[in-house]
């Protein structure tokens, strides 16, 4: 069974930076999929923030492509979020998961638990 | 950026009725469309793929429709463990964008 795991600090400062890693296991982060990085305001709607694939291809949301980077680990198995210059609006719950839902990509059929992130001085 | 808009934002339904959520595209996407049920404190689970594809292991009560800018979603006989908050999205390019969600209450 796939399982994916997000990590990382739960309390960032106005203009810091965001990290969050997602450790996979269960599956191979070389294999044929896309890894996906969602986020979740509190009380608010779902929304995408980038992906990436084994070979290091990423592609981000242009709302956020500015602030943003992900990265992958293939000798870890597990890929990276950082966001940086962040402010009170960056507060969400952050949710990894794998697009392989489809043969033609674009559905997360697995998904982390989700970590919250608050953005506070 | 193609814009996902749900209907309506919530509803109450009494246990086996049956619950219909539409979902519009701002532009054409065939049938690049994916729907998520979401509970409290929990991550999405898809529950359909390609507009009309119900995931493994999912009950044959959830069921969806649609193709090009218009797309629904139908609970037949809704229980009381379908109490969530169901999402659209698209994959017809990128980035992915979400509906809004539509929130299903039971009466």
């Amino acid at each position: 069974q796939v399982q994916l795991q997000e990590s990382g600090p739960g309390l960032v400062k106005p203009s810091g930076t965001l990290s969050l890693t997602c450790a996979v296991s269960g599956a191979s982060i070389s294999s044929n999929n896309w890894w996906t990085w969602v986020r979740q305001p509190p009380g608010k709607g779902l929304e995408w923030i980038g992906e990436i694939y084994h070979s290091g291809s990423p592609n981000y949301s242009p709302s956020l492509k500015s602030r943003v980077t992900i990265s992958v680990d293939k000798s870890k198995n597990e890929f990276s979020l950082k966001l940086n210059s962040v402010t009170v609006a960056d507060t969400a719950v952050y949710y990894c998961a794998r697009d392989g839902g489809s043969d033609r990509g674009g559905a997360f059929d697995f998904w982390g638990q989700g970590t919250m992130v608050i953005v506070s001085s | 950026d193609i814009q996902m808009t749900q209907s309506p934002s919530s509803l109450s339904a009494s246990v086996g009725d049956r619950v219909t959520i539409t979902c519009q595209a701002s532009q054409y996407i065939n049938d690049y469309l994916n729907w998520y049920q979401q509970k409290p404190g929990k991550a999405p689970k898809l529950l359909i793929y390609d507009a009309s594809n119900l995931v493994a292991g999912v009950p044959s009560r959830f069921s969806a429709s649609g193709s090009g800018t218009d797309f629904t979603f139908t609970i037949n006989s809704l229980q009381p463990e379908d109490i969530a908050t169901y999402y659209c999205q698209h994959y017809d390019g990128l980035p992915r964008t979400f509906g809004q969600g539509t929130k299903v209450e039971i009466k």
